[in-house]
C-alpha cells in the first residue's frame, strides 16, 4: 500500500494564480482532511471530509476549496494564491474505530511558496 | 471545543539522559490523544496513542506517555535519549465526535546533545 500520496512535493506560485494540491489514499479510509503547517503554530485544519460527497470547513478555510467525489481522492484548490498561503500542506486520512478515534495517516507534505 | 498546550517550545537534553515533553489538553468529550514526531523536512509519524484503554501507553522507539485525567495531561517520556530522537514532537487531541478532526499543539523541538 502507498498510504497517503500528495503531489506535488514543491510548488512556487505567483500571487493570484490558482492551483490544485492532490491527495490520494489507498486504505479505503472514510475520513480525509487538509492541514497547513506554519512555524510555531503546529498544524491547523483547513477542510475535512467524512465521506464521498461530504465536506466541511475547518479552522482556516478561507481561500481554499475542496471536493470529494471518490473515497480515494481529496484535492485542495487554491482559488487565488496569496503570500499568506505560503506554508507546508499535509493531507491525512483515518478510519472508524471502536473505543475512540483512530490515528491519522499523513502524506509527505507539499511545500508551497507564493511570491 | 478542544485544545492542546505544549508547555515547552524547545527542550535540550544530553544523549543518554531522560526525555520529558509536556502536554496539557482540554476536551469536551472523552478524548483520544496522540503524539506524533516530525523529523526535518519529513511527514508526521505516529509515536503512540491513547484511546481510553490503559492509561500508560507505550509507543515506538522506547517512548511512552501517561494519560492523567485529573491533571488533563499526557506527557511524553523516554528513559534515555538518542541522537536520532532529535525532531519536532506534536501532542494531538481528538474529541469523540463525528468530525474526527485533530487539534495540534504548537510543537516541541527536541535537541539532543552528544
Amino acid at each position: 500500500n502507498a498510504g497517503v500520496t500528495q503531489t506535488p512535493k514543491f510548488q512556487v506560485l505567483k500571487t493570484g494564480q490558482s492551483m490544485t494540491l492532490q491527495c490520494a489514499q489507498d486504505m479505503n479510509h472514510e475520513y480525509m482532511s487538509w492541514y497547513r503547517q506554519d512555524p510555531g503554530m503546529g498544524l491547523r485544519l483547513i477542510h475535512y471530509s467524512v465521506g464521498a460527497g461530504i465536506t466541511d470547513q475547518g479552522e482556516v478555510p478561507n481561500g481554499y476549496n475542496v471536493s470529494r467525489s471518490t473515497t480515494e481522492d481529496f484535492p485542495l484548490r487554491l482559488l487565488s494564491a496569496a503570500p499568506s498561503q505560503t506554508s507546508v500542506y499535509f493531507c491525512a486520512s483515518s478510519y472508524s474505530g471502536t473505543g475512540g478515534n483512530t490515528e491519522a495517516f499523513f502524506g509527505q507534505g507539499t511545500r508551497l511558496t507564493v511570491v | 471545543a478542544q485544545s492542546v498546550t505544549q508547555l515547552d517550545s524547545h527542550v535540550s537534553v544530553s544523549e543518554g539522559t531522560p526525555v520529558l515533553l509536556r502536554c496539557n489538553y482540554s476536551s469536551s468529550y472523552s478524548p483520544s490523544l496522540f503524539w506524533y514526531v516530525q523529523h526535518p523536512n519529513k511527514g508526521l509519524q505516529l509515536l503512540l496513542k491513547y484511546t481510553s484503554a490503559a492509561t500508560l501507553v507505550k509507543g515506538i522507539n522506547g517512548f511512552e506517555a501517561e494519560f492523567k485525567k485529573s491533571e488533563t495531561s499526557f506527557h511524553l517520556t523516554k528513559p534515555s535519549a538518542h541522537m536520532s530522537d532529535a525532531a519536532e514532537y506534536f501532542c494531538v487531541v481528538s474529541g469523540y465526535t463525528g468530525r474526527r478532526a485533530l487539534t495540534f499543539g504548537s510543537g516541541t523541538r527536541l535537541q539532543v546533545q552528544p
